[in-house]
């Protein structure tokens, strides 16, 4: 069983929605990160959150928010999406030291209509 | 920029084979690599870390990181069907981020 829990697994939404993706790690963990992830493609890095900071965005569009609102959270809000941002999202987390290996959740596959 | 590359594959074998999967990476100041495996639909699993020059084993797998050429392999013993996935290898950098090679589709055909 993974110790990294996202829900929803799917998530089905028209392009006016608002959702949000959540994500909880029970690792003691102190870096957290969302990734994008399309088909027969490796996860793409949006987001990394170290001691609940946000400390990297790449550059990704403003329909995209992301919240830490503690250790073990991290929520990503969605908001007026695009086709195109149909995906596997994927959260992990890791010691927030150098060269550590991140470990992934199960993921949220989301739909836009 | 850091740069990994792994043989895309898609890569084939028979049940009971070895499968060698294998990933360059660019940055020489790379201190641990990590093996992911990915089934389909599925989301990526931590199978190995190694973090130097040698060999790791763990069961049927065997991680091997040459520094010098910037080398770093995955050796599946026995293959089974269930391990038929998507095999990317991660290189660690700074800022915490991993930078993933683009990934080794392998089919173990029974």
């Amino acid at each position: 069983d993974t110790e990294v829990t996202q829900t929803p697994k799917h998530l089905v939404m028209g392009m006016t929605n608002k959702k949000s993706l959540k994500c909880e790690q029970h690792m003691g963990h102190r870096a957290m990160y969302w990734y994008k992830q399309k088909a027969k493609k490796p996860p793409e890095l949006m987001f990394v959150y170290s001691y609940e900071k946000l400390s990297i965005n790449e550059s990704v569009p403003s329909r995209f928010s992301p919240e830490c609102p503690n250790s073990s959270l991290l929520n990503l809000h969605l908001h007026a999406l695009q086709p195109e941002d149909s995906a596997l999202y994927l959260c992990a987390s890791s010691q927030d030291r150098d060269f550590q290996p991140q470990h992934f959740g199960d993921g949220t596959r989301l739909s836009i209509l | 920029q850091k740069e990994v590359e792994q043989n895309s594959g898609p890569l084939s074998v028979p049940e009971g084979a070895i499968a060698s999967l294998n990933c360059t990476y660019s940055d020489r100041v790379s201190q641990s690599f990590f093996w992911y495996r990915q089934y389909s639909g599925k989301s990526p699993e931590l199978i190995m870390s190694i973090y130097s020059n040698g060999d790791k084993e763990d069961g049927r797998f065997t991680a091997q990181l040459n520094k010098a050429s910037q080398y770093v392999s995955l050796l599946i013993r026995d293959s089974q069907p269930s391990d038929s996935a998507t095999y990317l290898c991660a290189v660690p950098g700074s800022a915490r981020q991993l930078t993933f090679g683009s990934g080794t589709q392998l089919t173990v055909l029974p």
